[in-house]
């Protein structure tokens, strides 16, 4: 079946914690996106890649990071500088930038 | 003023009814407009992709899109608890752009 994986499904951290949240496609989809989501506060946009060893920040880059080595894989980190993580956070991905976008089944972060 | 304005509900409404799902928005420059389904916890989906102005139909569902109003529909018939989700607006200028989401309508359908 192809599709996008976000993986895990629930992930606490910790105070001065890095965590990394995985999220691997195999619709051999050249682009890949980060999406945040809050309640009420709609999708907001971290980071987004048009192609292999390329990224680009959207509207709330700071405090994350996020590398494309592999074009089925696009991590996002939530370093310790982001200081409000507690959020679901949504991959995507689409044949093109910015054409029909699917996502993930998203990923819950907390802080313990 | 937001670029894409979607009033978060929740909507209610009884199995069987007619569902109206609305956005609006101020750029006029959007061209492409999609319509997502998000259940609780869940990724959304893309349900209805159109092109500029016009309707399009898809089974239950029917995106509308009136671009001198700028404003923009989907209607679900006869809706059935199934349906009961957050509904997304999305749309962009071009194919190339980013995507403007609305912060998405609740919608209730009881049995």
């Amino acid at each position: 079946d192809g599709g996008i994986t976000q993986s895990p499904k629930y992930l606490f951290r910790k105070e001065g914690q890095n965590v990394t949240l995985s999220c691997e496609q195999n619709l051999n989809h050249d682009a890949m996106y980060w999406y945040r989501q809050d309640p009420g506060q709609g999708l907001r946009l971290i980071y987004y890649s048009q192609i292999v060893n390329d990224f680009q920040k959207g509207d709330i880059a700071e405090g994350y990071s996020v590398s494309r080595e592999k074009k089925e894989s696009f991590p996002l980190t939530v370093t310790s500088a982001q200081k409000n993580p507690t959020a679901f956070y949504l991959c995507a991905s689409s044949i093109s930038l910015w054409e029909k976008l699917f996502f993930g089944s998203g990923t819950q972060l907390s802080v313990l | 003023q937001k670029e894409v304005e979607q009033d978060p509900g929740p909507l209610s409404v009884p199995e069987g009814a007619i569902v109206s799902l609305n956005c609006t928005y101020s750029n006029s420059a959007f061209q492409y407009f999609m319509w997502y389904r998000q259940y609780s916890r869940k990724g959304p989906e893309l349900l209805m992709y159109t092109y500029s102005s016009g309707n399009k139909e898809d089974g239950r569902f029917t995106a509308q899109v009136d671009k001198s109003s700028k404003y923009i529909s989907l209607f679900i018939r006869d809706s059935q608890p199934s349906d009961s989700a957050t509904y997304l607006c999305a749309m962009s200028v071009n194919s190339g752009y980013a995507l403007n989401f609305g912060k998405g309508t609740s919608l209730l359908v009881t049995p």
